[in-house]
């Protein structure tokens, strides 16, 4: 147990809809990640938050966000829907700002259909 | 651009034979090399990585990684491998000080009895 928590594990959805991918970081980790897994693109970084604030950002499409909350937790929202965007979404977390250990939860697979 | 390259998409190894999952980057500066591992419906879980120093380092689970400059590689190996290391292996470099992963496509190891 990595202590990275990502709800929900699955999802189902239809194309058009928008979804919340939800991540609680490890306890003290102020840094969270999200990463898409696709069987074509592989693991593809989408965004940092530090301390509630945007950190970095990756290949991230223009209809997806996301956030960082006071308590730490972070959400990723996935909007419009298309059926390339079925995967598996990880959220990480690691002590400090900078990239060292990253602990992973165990994802939220997205299935649209 | 900066990339990880791992060009065995699968290994099969029989159980108590050595393993050698090789990883080759490409980054102007000095990385910061990761493997990490993923089992089946599991996140990524780190074995080992390299910032500095002896370019031989270990890591968890009895696995090992040489960095070798001239080469532009930093290979995982185990000198005798077990069924439960059946799994998913990633390579990752640290890039743009150290805000964020990027990850190689994978190497699938198989074990055989």
């Amino acid at each position: 147990d990595s202590g990275v928590t990502q709800t929900p594990k699955h999802l189902i959805t239809a194309t058009g809809q928008r979804v919340t991918l939800r991540c609680s970081p490890r306890s003290g980790d102020l840094s969270v990640y999200w990463y898409q897994q696709s069987l074509d693109q592989g693991l593809q970084f989408l965004i940092q938050y530090y301390n509630g604030e945007e950190r970095a950002k990756g290949n991230i499409l223009e209809r997806f966000s996301a956030q960082q909350f006071p308590d730490l937790h972070s959400e990723l929202n996935l909007s419009s829907l298309e059926l390339g965007d079925s995967a598996l979404y990880f959220c990480a977390s690691s002590v400090a700002g900078t990239t060292g250990e990253l602990f992973f939860g165990e994802g939220s697979r997205l299935t649209v259909l | 651009a900066q990339s990880v390259t791992q060009p065995d998409i699968h290994i099969t190894v029989s159980e108590g034979a050595s393993l050698e999952l090789r990883c080759n980057y490409s980054y102007g500066a000095t990385p910061y090399l990761f493997w990490y591992v993923q089992s089946p419906g599991q996140g990524l879980q780190l074995l080992l990585k390299y910032f500095s120093g002896d370019t031989l380092v270990q890591g968890i689970k009895g696995f090992e990684a040489e960095f070798k400059r001239s080469q532009s590689s930093f290979n995982l190996r185990k000198p005798s491998v077990h069924w439960s290391d059946a799994a998913e292996y990633f390579c990752a470099v640290a890039i743009t000080g150290f805000q964020k992963l990027v990850f190689g496509t994978g190497t699938r190891l198989l074990v055989s009895p």
